[in-house]
């Protein structure tokens, strides 16, 4: 595709539940990046897959959260137990083999836990 | 103390204004300076790239990076209403990575026709 996408673009949900995330990344970009956007807080690193390599997780905040990259494209975040907390943008980026000055972010995936 | 310091604004100016945005550091070891700008319900994309120290100039945009007082600035020229957005700086020790990659909150910009 011309950029990265995500689905949904909207998602309430009610606490305690489970949510899955979206990303398409951009064709050929090997890094894929997660962040979350809470209101007047800056991007929040979630997890980062690189090629083959094993992800770096260390920005998870907690076991609830966990994702997935499958065939080096497509990458799923999971919120298990959703907490009011939860609520914020979820950013995805790829990236050509991580370099910063070529990421590019989708749109987000705006998460809403009542 | 955070490691990117950004006032949120917001910041309302006239069309045709010079806008400066700015934000301060406090790791001496951050060499790679970005400016992102993000329009409602959208991501962020990138506006500026620099290395180091020094001025860099693309258009009606000039991001100005001081190592030594470890502050960074973006300037717009003869603003728009469509420069109406959040712009977001980030910096990072590495070209490369995430988890070393930190940003500012975020300064929201409205330019008034």
């Amino acid at each position: 595709g011309a950029g990265v996408s995500q689905s949904p673009s909207n998602k309430v949900t009610e606490k305690g539940k489970d949510v899955e995330l979206r990303c398409d990344p951009i064709s050929g970009h090997t890094a894929l990046y997660w962040y979350r956007q809470s209101l007047g807080q800056g991007l929040e690193f979630l997890i980062y897959f690189q090629g083959n390599s094993a992800p770096d997780k260390s920005g998870l905040p907690s076991d609830r959260f966990s994702a997935e990259r499958t065939g080096g494209s497509v990458s799923t975040l999971t919120i298990q137990r959703t907490q009011q907390e939860d609520s914020a943008v979820y950013l995805c980026a790829s990236s050509i083999a991580g370099v910063q000055e070529t990421q590019y972010f989708g749109p987000g995936t705006r998460l809403l836990v009542l | 103390q955070k490691e990117v310091e950004q006032d949120p604004g917001p910041l309302s100016v006239p069309e045709g204004a010079i806008v400066s945005l700015n934000c301060t550091y406090s790791n001496s070891a951050f060499q790679y300076f970005m400016w992102y700008r993000q329009y409602s319900r959208k991501g962020p994309e990138l506006l500026m790239y620099t290395y180091s120290s020094g001025n860099k100039e693309d258009g009606r945009f000039t991001a100005q990076v001081d190592k030594s007082s470890k502050y960074i600035s973006l300037f717009i020229r003869d603003s728009q209403p469509s420069d109406s957005a959040t712009y977001l700086c980030a910096m990072s020790a590495k070209q490369t990575g995430a988890n070393n990659l930190f940003f500012g909150t975020g300064t929201r910009l409205t330019v008034i026709p």
